[in-house]
């Protein structure tokens, strides 16, 4: 099993332009989720999905969308990046069970993206 | 606003020194609360989790943590630390009911040879 993979693993960008960001896992995870990770500041949510056809917005959205159209995938784009943008992109899943509720998250490699 | 606090940012300690970082969430009910471990240029990975029973829980690479319910922490512990585990940790809580994972701000460590 691959688990949890994203494409690119690095990527710059000029202000202004666009791009997507893929995930993908093997684990029949019904749950996913698009993070960033800035220094100091620890994880924060951008968006998730709690399954194949649905999306959330979580802590910090503005600027992004995503998509979730294949259980097994969540996009995540950036239409117009900004410098504000710069910063490493986790992707992750989990799955939940009746009696225990959500459980741990699987994390992707991360995507270094630069806005300049 | 509810939250997760780890009390140390940096921590930086002498190999086979022993480890204690601190975490605190402010949610009521039960939750499921982990401990991720980040070393450097990676991703998070888990090092030990704790949904109910035994509130000492037992991770990999001889990491333990305790759920304390009336102080509403659930620390980090090893006895005797090592170079290698020089890394980013952090504490993170699943509310009850929810679909979200709600991360602390993470605690960086560093081990001196």
């Amino acid at each position: 099993n691959a688990g949890v993979t994203q494409t690119p693993k690095f990527r710059v960008l000029k202000t202004g332009q666009s791009m997507t960001l893929l995930c993908a896992q093997d684990m029949n995870h019904e749950y996913m989720y698009w993070y960033r990770q800035d220094p100091g500041m620890g994880l924060r949510l951008i968006h998730y999905s709690v399954g194949e056809g649905t999306t959330a917005k979580g802590e910090v959205p503005d600027g992004y969308n995503v998509s979730r159209l294949k259980k097994q995938n969540f996009l995540l784009g950036l239409e117009s990046a900004a410098p504000s943008q710069t910063s490493v992109y986790f992707c992750a899943s989990s799955y939940s069970s009746r009696r225990e509720g959500l459980d741990e998250q699987f994390f992707g490699p991360g995507t270094r993206l630069t806005v300049l | 606003a509810q939250s997760v606090s780890q009390h140390n940012h940096h921590v930086i300690l002498s190999e086979a020194a022993s480890l204690e970082l601190g975490c605190n969430y402010s949610y009521g009910g039960t939750v499921n609360l982990f401990w991720y471990v980040q070393y450097p240029g990676q991703h998070l990975q888990l090092l030990l989790k704790y949904f109910s029973g035994d509130p000492l829980v037992k991770g990999i690479k001889g990491f333990e943590a305790e759920f304390i319910k009336s102080k509403f922490s659930f620390n980090l512990r090893k006895p005797s630390v090592q170079w290698s585990d020089t890394a980013e940790y952090f504490c993170a809580v699943n509310p009850p009911g929810g679909f979200k994972t709600i991360f602390g701000a993470g605690t960086r460590l560093f081990v001196k040879a």
